[in-house]
């Protein structure tokens, strides 16, 4: 299995407060990925990044930010939480992004803002 | 606007036959395709992927189709178990670009 943890696996939040999950890998791979899980939308990315300090945006990147400071970990805050960021957050890595590469993906946390 | 499509949310399977789960994408620019398998409060497991020079890619009891002209891919399991119920997603890439598209998914169930 990819070394990839997610961290806090499960958090209940209330509407309006800061929010940031972590990703951490041990795999040195250069690409990392947030994607939301909902019903009958399947996975949706949030944002990527292709190396250090360098992101850029997905299908749903409002109301979200990142940040990559070291190639281990990536960070996903909410800046203001709202009931519609409610979701299964997961984080995935690849080490040549969409050329013909494979995505790992890490156990997931479950969000509820109230 | 979706450029993976699974159009079947469900399907039922009877143990030993063979599962059939479709995936249908939009963007001729895609080159690789994926399928994962994702059981409840799991994340997503790679499963199998097959590169556009090819038409068929087998694994064990999974086999990956595609039909480039269709824009259409499909993954048979044969024979069925129940330890294969499960959310199958599929997945697609393209050379020139850094992101994986995924359809929405498709929950099979196979009935022991």
């Amino acid at each position: 299995d990819a070394g990839i943890t997610q961290s806090p696996r499960h958090k209940v939040t209330e509407t309006g407060t800061p929010v940031t999950l972590r990703c951490h890998q041990t795999e040195n791979h250069r690409y990392m990925y947030w994607y939301r899980q909902d019903p009958g939308h399947g996975l949706r990315l949030i944002h990527y990044s292709y190396g250090v300090k360098d992101t850029d945006k997905g299908e749903v990147s409002d109301g979200y930010s990142v940040s990559r400071s070291k190639t281990e970990d990536f960070l996903l805050t909410l800046e203001s939480a709202t009931s519609s960021q409610t979701s299964v957050y997961f984080c995935a890595i690849s080490a040549a992004g969409g050329h013909g590469d494979t995505q790992y993906f890490g156990p997931g946390t479950r969000l509820t803002v109230l | 606007d979706q450029q993976v499509k699974q159009n079947s949310p469900s399907l039922s399977v009877q143990e030993g036959r063979i599962s059939i789960l479709n995936c249908d994408y939009t963007n001729s620019m895609f080159d690789y395709f994926l399928w994962y398998k994702k059981y409840p409060a799991e994340g997503p497991t790679f499963l199998i992927s097959i590169s556009s020079i090819k038409d068929k890619n087998e694994d064990g009891r999974f086999t990956v189709f595609l039909n480039k002209s269709a824009k259409h891919l499909s993954l048979h399991i044969v024979p069925s178990q129940p330890g294969d119920s499960a959310v199958y997603f599929c997945a697609a890439s393209a050379r020139t670009g850094n992101q994986f598209y995924f359809g929405t998914g498709t929950s099979l169930t196979v009935i022991p």
